[in-house]
């Protein structure tokens, strides 16, 4: 079955460490996002892909990273230098770029928790 | 003023009745909008897109745009207890160009009482 697959579904960071969150699709989808939601919140952009090799920022993209070397895979970086990182994390496709606005897809998310 | 603005609620109706969700804009030049529900725990899963003012039926959900107002509207018929979510509003904003970027309202919860 098409669809992404994110992991792992929840995940424990110590202070000051590094964490990835993977986000895999097969559907052969060119556009990939990342975006953070917390409690009560809607969905905050953090970073974008719309091609292999290239990445944008999005509204909060500070103390992210991301890379985009297949396009397949679209996995996010969360780093020391984010200081609240607890929330929900979502990665999205979709097939083709506005004006067309087919679908986005979300992955199940990864639920991130400093400990 | 938040772009996309959302009544947090819950709305609470009972299992019958016609649930109405609001949601409100700030870029006037916002062309495209969803509504997206989420299960708690859960991802988001698209319900319905508008662009054009009016209404747009698809089953027992409507959108309604309103563009004059800057006012975006999801009406559900005949509500289930299944229903009982987070609905999202979503807006493309005018200066996303091709990128697909959205700007998500903070949801509003539905509960369907049976």
């Amino acid at each position: 079955d098409g669809g992404i697959t994110q992991s792992p579904k929840y995940l424990f960071r110590k202070e000051g460490q590094n964490v990835t969150l993977s986000c895999e699709q097969n559907l052969n989808h060119d556009a990939m996002y990342w975006y953070r939601q917390d409690p009560g919140q809607g969905l905050r952009l953090i970073y974008y892909s719309q091609i292999v090799n290239d990445f944008q920022k999005g509204d909060i993209a500070e103390g992210y990273s991301v890379s985009r070397e297949k396009k397949e895979s679209f996995p996010l970086t969360v780093t020391s230098a984010q200081k609240n990182p607890t929330a929900f994390y979502l990665c999205a496709s979709r097939r083709a770029p506005p004006p067309l606005d087919t679908e986005a897809f979300f992955g199940q998310g990864t639920r991130l928790t400093v400990v | 003023q938040k772009e996309v603005e959302q009544n947090s609620g819950p709305l609470s109706v009972p299992e019958g009745a016609i649930a109405s969700l609001n949601c409100t804009y700030s870029d006037r030049g916002s062309q495209s909008f969803f509504w997206y529900r989420q299960y708690s725990g859960k991802s988001p899963e698209l319900i319905m897109f508008i662009y054009s003012n009016g209404d747009k039926e698809d089953g027992r959900f409507t959108a309604q745009l309103n563009k004059a107002s800057q006012y975006v509207s999801l009406l559900i018929r005949d509500s289930q207890p299944s229903d009982s979510a987070t609905y999202l509003c979503a807006a493309r904003p005018s200066n996303s160009g091709n990128t697909g970027k959205l700007i998500f309202g903070q949801g509003t919860t539905l509960q369907v009482k049976p």
